[in-house]
């Protein structure tokens, strides 16, 4: 079965500072998906970036950018130019990849609450 | 377009009493998903189901039932509420045709047991 870790349950910086949000999967499938939301006040789940597990080069989106280290099975987002807007709970998913009508369910961690201080 | 859309966005219930939330997305998705979020945990996976008239289990079903009858709508019923049921319940819908599959969430419903 596959399990998703996130490490760091609270983490806070200062506005403008670059912060990384570390995440650690287990899983011994070769083809998969991974993901990052956030989740702010409001409680809507926002997809941030995903990447594919094929693909070597890290995802980036904007501010946000990944480091993907499929061997260590490791998936950390880092956002930088960090704004207030960014102040959320964070979670990392694993997804398996798309194989005939499976189940497509994300298994995902714990959250990390992120507080970006003015 | 609305998205996914989820009714009510709270409710406050009595030990064994019932209750049914509804999902409506207008996306046209084929799969749809019912998660529950409990403090200090990632989303669990309830049921979800992957067209018009299928369902099936995911991680924690026990306590819950859910139909779908219209592939635009999935239902999720507590037919004895429980205070172990107290949770924010997140519905999701995703499309078969993205290889992907990124699931679109509602704004949640949060539910207390009392």
């Amino acid at each position: 079965a596959q399990t998703v870790t996130q490490s760091q349950p609270e983490m806070s910086v200062q506005e403008a500072e670059t912060v990384t949000l570390s995440c650690t999967y287990d899983t011994s499938e070769n083809n998969y998906y991974l993901f990052w939301y956030k989740q702010p006040p409001s409680r809507q789940m926002i997809l941030v970036i995903r990447q594919e597990a094929y693909k070597q080069q890290n995802a980036t989106e904007n501010r946000f950018s990944v480091n993907f280290q499929k061997a260590a099975k490791s998936f950390s987002l880092k956002i930088s130019d960090s704004q207030l807007g960014d102040t959320a709970m964070y979670f990392c998913a694993f997804m398996k990849h798309k194989d005939g009508d499976s189940n497509y369910q994300l298994i995902w961690g714990a959250g990390t609450k992120l507080i970006i201080k003015p | 377009n609305a998205g996914v859309t989820q009714t009510p966005k709270f409710r406050v219930l009595k030990t064994g009493q019932s209750m049914t939330l509804l999902c409506a997305q207008d996306m046209n998705h084929e799969y749809m998903y019912w998660y529950r979020q409990d403090p200090g945990m990632g989303l669990r996976l309830i049921h979800y189901s992957v067209g018009e008239g299928t369902t099936a289990k995911g991680e924690v079903p026990d306590g819950y039932n859910v139909s779908r009858l219209k592939k635009q709508n999935f239902l999720l019923g507590l037919e004895s509420a429980a205070p172990s049921q107290t949770s924010v319940y997140f519905c999701a819908s995703s499309s078969w045709w993205q290889s992907y599959n990124e699931q679109f969430f509602g704004p949640g419903t949060r539910l207390t047991v009392l």
